[in-house]
């Protein structure tokens, strides 16, 4: 069965608006969940490390004040894209370690299709 | 150093035949080596991973090849499928980090009946 639940599946803004995208974990508690964005016919790409209880990671080039990240409880992550723009247009989807911690292996969730008109 | 190069970028095999899709990685630190299947619309499902101490894994049709010294690794789906038509990706990681994965380019295989 599922092992992480991510909505919303889909999700049309216009620009300058916020969208806020949720991870869950539903098999085990996480103190670290990820989020990765893919872009069209391209490759999937670490944007931030959610942790639980501290600020988040962000990767180089990512804009931690446009996405920002709460991990509001063990099993909840949360990504707001915001002033979201047509570049923010993408898939963005969340993962979790099997055993909820960053040793084990991970797992995603179906992702979050934002387009930004 | 970062980088992981997935080939070939399109595979078209006939059902029943063998998919091979290879990765090469340059950091020798990695220490991690899962492969993905996507679906278009969903995410990624964790199909099999490595780590560089067995040279090969075995999970039902798929199979890990692993080759430390040339820093190496494929796929092998045996039995191919129409419904192993998919994209697939390698990745890699290090540092016991098994979140912070570095994707390959992707393969989108297609299997014909």
């Amino acid at each position: 069965g599922a092992v992480v639940s991510q909505h919303p599946s889909r999700v049309i803004c216009k620009s300058g608006t916020s969208v806020k995208i949720e991870c869950r974990s539903l098999d085990f508690q996480a103190t670290t969940m990820f989020w990765y964005r893919q872009f069209p016919k391209q490759s999937l790409m670490l944007m931030a490390t959610s942790n639980e209880g501290s600020k988040a990671t962000y990767e180089q080039g990512v804009e931690k004040d446009k996405f920002l990240i709460n991990h509001a409880s063990l099993t909840l992550s949360t990504l707001t894209v915001t002033s979201a723009h047509p570049e923010d247009s993408s898939f963005y989807i969340c993962s979790v370690p099997e055993r909820g911690a960053g040793n084990s292996p991970l797992h995603f969730g179906n992702g979050t299709r934002l387009t930004v008109t | 150093q970062q980088q992981v190069k997935q080939s070939p970028q399109s595979l078209i095999v006939q059902k029943g035949g063998i998919s091979i899709i290879n990765c090469a990685y340059e950091n020798t630190a990695f220490d991690y080596f899962p492969w993905y299947q996507q679906f278009p619309g969903k995410g990624p499902a964790l199909l099999i991973a490595i780590r560089p101490d067995v040279s090969e894994k075995k999970e039902g049709r798929f199979t890990i090849s692993f080759n430390k010294s040339a820093k190496q690794f494929s796929l092998h789906i045996m039995d191919s499928q129409p419904g192993d038509s998919a994209t697939y990706f390698c990745a890699a990681t290090g540092s016991g980090n098994t979140g912070k994965l570095i994707f390959g380019q992707g393969t989108t295989l297609q299997v014909k009946p």
